[in-house]
Formats: structure tokens, C-alpha cells, sequence
């Protein structure tokens, strides 16, 4: 069974860069697509971007300006780096395996922007 | 704003039926699949319908999907105390080429 595991800050300073990487274990990370996904405390769930492992991204439009996604093969991780923060950004990072709908995710990891 | 619209909450007593309602356009619903999750409190989204109407291993037969036009619905057959979460619909858009998702609804168990 594929499992994935979010790891990073859980405190971010405002107008920082948010970095995040997403382990995956009990299956590679070749031949599907991996996406980002958040959730603001109390709120629903937006689609931050997603990548396939060869690379090529497609990321929100509302965000496309602060997003980069990247993928390691060899060390069977993604990752999420989100450019000049706000409160506003405070929210539960979640990644996934899928493009258009995601059987897996992780557990998620609860990032706080404040000073 | 969500680019889905649900009802942001739907009740039900044990043993009913319930359905949750997703409302979309063109650009998703509209031409393409549907797809519904759960959550539970605390917990991460899981997957419970994929393109429309299909189950993925594990989850019972009491969940159902359909998909009509712009429009979908989530049915739960059999009430059950557990089945009390957030129920999320979600869609690709070929205009905004992403996922999108519904503001989800609070389903209690009364």
C-alpha cells in the first residue's frame, strides 16, 4: 500500500518561502502524477498544483506566481516551495497521488505563517 | 468562493437515505468525471467515488455516485452514526486545467 508523508516547518514568518517535501513509500514515484493540496483551518480544500514524475507541472493560476513543485526520483520524493507568504496561507498542506482525483494521500502537516 | 458549489450541510437519522448535491459548469462537471471524499474529523480526505460513480476497494456499497449534466449527487443508503464528516466533490477543469473542489458539506448523523 502506498503511503506518503508530508515533512517540513510547521512555522513559517510572513514573506518567506514555504518549503515542503512529500516522502513516498511502498511504491515508486514513476508513471503517476503527484499533487499539493491545502486546507485553511475550518475551510474546504484547493488544488496547489500537481507533477508529473518526469517532471512537467500545472500548477493554480491563483498561486502559479509563488508555486514551484519539484520531483527526486531517486530519493522517491516531491516537493513544494511557496514564495512570499501571508497569513492567508496558513493552512493543513495534504500531498496526493492522482491528477484529476487522489486514492492517496498523506496525513497532512499543519503550516502557520505568523511572526 | 469554490468553484463547486454544495450545500454546506445535510442531515440525516439512521438507516435513511441521504444524498449531497454538487453543482458545477461547463468547463468540469460539465465534461468530466466526479469525484467524492470524505473526511473525517482530524483526519485526511480518502477517496470515496471516482469517475462518477465508481467505488474504490473497501468502501461500502451504501455509497453511490451519479453524475446528470453539470450536476452531481452523493448517495448514502443505511445512515450509519460513522458516516457523520465532510463530504468534498471535486472535478478537473479544463479552463482552469486543475483539480477543483466543492466548499464541502457537514453531513450529521441526528
Amino acid at each position: 500500500q502506498v503511503q506518503l508523508q508530508e515533512s517540513g516547518p510547521g512555522l513559517v514568518k510572513p514573506s518567506e518561502t514555504l518549503s515542503l517535501t512529500c516522502t513516498v513509500s511502498g511504491g515508486s514515484i514513476s508513471s503517476y502524477y503527484w499533487s499539493w493540496i491545502r486546507q485553511p483551518p475550518g475551510k474546504g480544500l484547493e488544488w496547489i498544483g500537481t507533477i508529473y514524475y518526469s517532471g512537467s507541472t500545472n500548477y493554480n493560476p491563483s498561486l502559479k506566481s509563488r508555486v514551484t513543485i519539484s520531483v527526486d526520483t531517486s530519493k522517491n520524493q516531491f516537493s513544494l516551495k511557496l514564495s512570499s507568504l501571508t497569513a492567508a496561507d496558513t493552512a493543513v498542506y495534504y500531498c496526493a497521488r492522482g491528477k484529476t482525483y487522489c486514492p492517496f494521500w498523506g496525513q497532512g502537516t499543519l503550516v502557520t505563517v505568523s511572526s | 468562493q469554490s468553484v463547486l458549489t454544495q450545500p454546506p450541510s445535510a442531515s440525516g437519522t439512521p438507516g435513511q437515505r441521504v444524498t449531497i448535491s454538487c453543482s458545477g459548469s461547463s468547463s468540469n462537471i460539465g465534461s468530466n468525471t466526479v469525484h467524492w471524499y470524505q473526511q473525517l474529523p482530524g483526519t485526511a480526505p480518502k477517496l470515496l467515488i471516482y469517475n462518477s460513480n465508481q467505488r474504490p476497494s473497501g468502501v461500502p456499497d451504501r455509497f453511490s455516485g451519479s453524475k446528470s449534466g453539470t450536476s452531481a449527487s452523493l448517495a448514502i443508503n443505511g445512515l450509519q452514526s460513522e458516516d457523520e464528516a465532510d463530504y468534498y466533490c471535486a472535478a478537473w477543469d479544463d479552463s482552469l486545467n486543475g483539480q477543483v473542489f466543492g466548499g464541502g458539506a457537514k453531513l450529521t448523523v441526528l
